[in-house]
């Protein structure tokens, strides 16, 4: 399944299946973008993170894509599991300055 | 290692009263951020701290909302009066570095 954007809020994947989030960025400066996990009722969870001098960066089971050009941002999650349902959010940071700007989130539901 | 502390987990309170809110972070982490989170939006820096001093409140309503880290490690967030928008998830977060890790947040409900 994908998402395009932050303008698609839910994307529904089947158990097993590889899920991509997209993310659109607004600034061209920004150096440094994380990828959050955020469970109903929980604080986001750091899940991978990535600098502007890559375009990609493996985690377990994630993987980070970074298209400069285009200021798009992805997360692809790996033979998705039930326990990666939550709301997924992208952050890039402005300037170098440790300040965060995150984006609306998109939903994972991961059917069985 | 602990994580980010926040306490209370939830608090109501009816508009025009007053609250405060507590972080710990994770031991030695020189910056520690309050963020608002209003449902289904992403979380909204108000303030960020190193050490001590502030480095950016540019978005907190400073006519009801304060923060202080006099010592440099805990934090709190106070606000007074409070209004029925102020209803929002205050998530604290802290860094060593760039990375930033996030308590679970205190839930507000202003009726």
């Amino acid at each position: 399944g994908e998402s395009v954007g932050l303008h698609l809020p839910t994307l529904s994947v089947q158990e097993g299946d590889n899920s991509i989030i997209n993310c659109a960025y607004s600034n061209s400066a920004s150096d440094y973008f994380i990828w959050y996990k955020q469970e109903s009722g929980k604080g986001p969870q750091f899940i991978i993170d990535i600098r502007s001098n890559m375009d990609k960066r493996q985690g377990q089971r994630v993987t980070v894509l970074l298209n400069k050009t285009v200021k798009h941002l992805s997360l692809q999650i790996a033979a998705t599991q039930p326990g990666d349902s939550a709301v997924y959010f992208c952050a890039e940071n402005l300037l170098g300055g440790n300040k965060l700007t995150f984006g609306t989130g998109t939903q994972l539901k991961v059917e069985l | 290692e602990a994580g980010v502390a926040q306490s209370p987990r939830y608090k109501i309170i009816e508009k025009r009263q007053s609250v405060a809110f507590w972080c710990n972070p994770i031991s030695g982490h020189a910056t520690l951020y309050w963020y608002q989170q209003i449902l289904g939006q992403g979380p909204k820096l108000l303030i960020q701290f190193q050490n001590n001093g502030v480095v950016d409140d540019s978005q907190l309503p400073k006519d009801r909302f304060s923060a202080e880290r006099l010592k440099g490690v805990d934090s709190t967030l106070k606000i007074q009066p409070a209004k029925l928008e102020d209803s929002a998830v205050y998530l604290c977060a802290s860094s060593l570095e760039d990375t930033q890790y996030f308590g679970p947040g205190t839930r507000l409900t202003v009726l």
